[in-house]
């Protein structure tokens, strides 16, 4: 199984539908990040956590909100989704303690139409 | 602002022959990792490297944080390399947080 697992791998929805992305990981992380990535570009940063009690927007967070349930979780939503916020979406972990070295998820790949 | 550039943007190999990738970055950074997108869309890790020479198999890569650049060298390439090449970089001002550069798209022809 791996570390970090994301759900629903692939989703389709419709303009305004809430959707929410989860994001699970064993690697006992302490910080959790949500990354955007469009076609032909680089992950862009939406929200980031470094430990249950903090949360903090990143450079595209209008539009996102998150929550981090518990250690080992920590989801993102689309209150209502619009088709510009389709893309492909990755959950990273790293270690507070550690050298920062970032582990993703498989990607959760989200159309609206 | 905080800037992360990779060249160059798109790569096209014969199968066998060498490549190199670079990434420029434009403050100190904390770490530096290369990451290699294959064509399923998954992200994954070749080097953590804020600084020095590493070398796993037909890959190295090479960061001189002085100088404020990164190499990432493919020896012998295949067919499986392709895919797009990621730098990422941790700034010592923005601890905590990756910035990624927008990739290198490599195809190898076999």
């Amino acid at each position: 199984d791996a570390d970090v697992t994301q759900t629903p791998r692939n989703r389709i929805t419709k303009t305004g539908k809430r959707i929410m992305l989860e994001c699970s990981q064993t690697k006992g992380h302490d910080r959790m990040y949500w990354y955007r990535q469009d076609p032909g570009l680089g992950l862009r940063l939406i929200y980031y956590s470094f430990d249950v009690k903090d949360i903090n927007k990143g450079e595209i967070s209008d539009g996102y909100s998150v929550s981090r349930q518990a250690q080992a979780k920590f989801s993102l939503s689309l209150e209502s989704a619009i088709p510009n916020q389709t893309a492909l979406y990755f959950c990273a972990t790293s270690d507070l303690g550690g050298a920062g070295e970032l582990f993703f998820g498989e990607g959760s790949r989200l159309t609206v139409l | 602002g905080i800037q992360v550039e990779q060249s160059p943007p798109d790569l096209i190999l014969q199968e066998g022959a060498n490549s190199t990738l670079r990434c420029n970055f434009s403050d100190s950074v904390n770490n530096l990792q290369w990451f290699h997108q294959n064509p399923w869309g998954q992200l994954i890790n070749l080097f953590y490297i804020p600084s020095g020479t590493k070398q796993n198999g037909r890959l190295s890569a090479t960061t001189v944080a002085t100088e404020r650049y990164s190499l990432l060298y493919i020896s012998s390439s295949q067919t499986t390399d392709s895919g797009v090449y990621f730098c990422a970089v941790e700034y010592n001002t923005n601890a905590g947080k990756s910035t990624f550069g927008d990739g290198t798209t490599l195809t190898v022809k076999p």
